[in-house]
């Protein structure tokens, strides 16, 4: 299957400072990626979809201005963490689909202390 | 009414033995269902994709799609102790299945293969 590489597979992180995480598709090219976050013990919640050259799309009660979205080349997608709190700590995925599948990152660890 | 609904389980089964795991999903106009295996701490592994009503089957998993139903599952015969993680069921909600917009997962099933 295709591959889509995320970086890092962890970070810690002082409250208040930001965050960014690299999405890359590196064996297809990706108009959409998706990101989502996982807390312990429950399922993936999409965040948002990323677009390449357009704005991302947010899902409900995701706060735009604290998770910037940027997908700026067809392999490319980063995400943002702003102003980090110790309630953003999370397990954050993306994903990218070649031909109908999706195919995830290997999961970024965040730790906000 | 959630999306896609799934056991949370957890579902044990001695090895060897068939683990059956069961999905449903509220829109009836979907046309692309995915089963993800997940180890903790990992992200998902693509297991098996089914678009068409019936049986598919690779290796060890069998995926079941009943569109009338609105029912998805996975069958993974000979249970083996790796087997243990939890599967997401995931759906497509797409009218095209060529056409992919986003996943909508279920909770997810922990499954125990006990050797």
């Amino acid at each position: 299957g295709a591959v889509v590489s995320q970086h890092p597979s962890w970070v810690i992180c002082k409250s208040g400072t930001s965050v960014k995480i690299e999405c890359r598709s590196l064996d297809f090219q990706a108009t959409t990626m998706f990101w989502y976050r996982q807390f312990p013990k429950q399922s993936l919640m999409l965040m948002a979809t990323s677009n390449e050259g357009s704005k991302a799309t947010y899902e409900q009660g995701v706060e735009k201005d604290k998770f910037l979205i940027n997908h700026a080349s067809l392999t490319l997608s980063t995400l943002t963490v702003t102003s980090a709190h110790p309630e953003d700590s999370s397990f954050y995925i993306c994903s990218a689909t070649e031909n109908t599948e999706a195919f995830f990152g290997q999961g970024t660890r965040l730790t906000v202390v | 009414q959630k999306e896609v609904e799934q056991n949370s389980g957890p579902l044990s089964v001695p090895e060897g033995a068939i683990a059956s795991l069961n999905c449903t999903y509220s829109d009836r106009g979907s046309q692309s269902f995915f089963w993800y295996r997940q180890y903790s701490g990992k992200s998902p592994e693509l297991i098996m994709s089914i678009y068409s009503n019936g049986d598919k089957e690779d290796g060890r998993f069998t995926a079941q799609l009943n569109k009338a139903s609105q029912y998805v599952s996975l069958l993974i015969r000979d249970s083996q102790p790796s087997d243990s993680a939890t599967y997401l069921c995931a759906v497509n909600p797409s009218r095209h299945w060529a056409s992919y917009d986003k996943v909508i997962f279920g909770p997810g099933t922990s499954l125990s293969v006990i050797p």
